[in-house]
């Protein structure tokens, strides 16, 4: 069955930097569009980036030039290279695979905390 | 960005009754394609979200027959007949017709 198995959260203070990994199983990874997709504490979800499977990507103006999305198909692995971070990208961050432009699966999310 | 408004925030039910939960948008949600990109997602305590339905009305395999999805345009509702307690948890909505793609706010439903 489809596993995606993020890691990388953890504390860091303003303006620190962070690698997000997210370790995909039990599908062709290549095939697929992958996303971050991340919650505040008590909050909503928000869609923070995606790549396609030509490694094209996209991301929210909360994060356009800041993060960086990245893929390698012969790892079956997903990225996220966290820059410059505030105290507002405190969330649980998910990786979620994207199907008919929606989100089929997601992982168990991982914890960024930003705090001086 | 496309805003996604769901009615209401708070939902206490009876078990055995149905519910029904509404999300609207602030802009129609057909696609270029033809298509309507409109999802449920289920969010019980403590776990990751889960897909119920795609484009509007497709059920994903797993989720109970109790669960269904109708709408057009910027008007969309989830439907939930015969309310049981694993069905307690926040609900969402989410568009993927315009990037980003957009959540609605959350409803979180409880048994009364």
């Amino acid at each position: 069955q489809v596993q995606l198995v993020e890691s990388g959260g953890g504390l860091v203070t303003p303006g620190g930097s962070l690698r997000l990994s997210c370790a995909a199983s039990g599908f062709s990874f290549s095939d697929y569009y992958m996303s971050w997709i991340r919650q505040a504490p008590g909050k909503g979800l928000e869609c923070i980036s995606y790549i396609t499977t030509s490694s094209y990507t996209y991301y929210a103006d909360s994060v356009q030039g800041r993060f960086t999305i990245s893929r390698d198909n012969a790892k079956n692995s997903l990225y996220l290279q966290m820059n410059s971070l505030r105290a507002g990208d405190t969330a649980v961050y998910f990786c979620a695979r994207e199907n008919w432009k929606s989100v089929d699966s997601w992982g168990q999310g991982t914890l960024v905390t930003v705090s001086s | 960005d496309i805003v996604m408004t769901q009615s209401p925030l708070s939902l206490p039910v009876t078990l055995g009754q149905s519910a029904s939960i509404s999300c609207r948008s602030s802009q129609g949600l057909v696609s270029n394609d033809g298509n309507t990109y409109l999802t449920w997602f289920q969010q019980r305590p403590g776990q990751s979200p889960r897909r119920l339905i795609y484009k509007v009305s497709n059920r994903d395999s797993g989720a109970p027959d109790r669960f269904s999805g109708s709408g057009s345009g910027t008007d969309f509702t989830l439907k939930i007949s015969r309310v049981e307690a694993e069905d307690v948890g926040v609900y969402f909505c989410m568009q993927g017709t315009l990037w980003p793609y957009t959540f609605g706010q959350g409803t979180k439903l409880e048994i009364k």
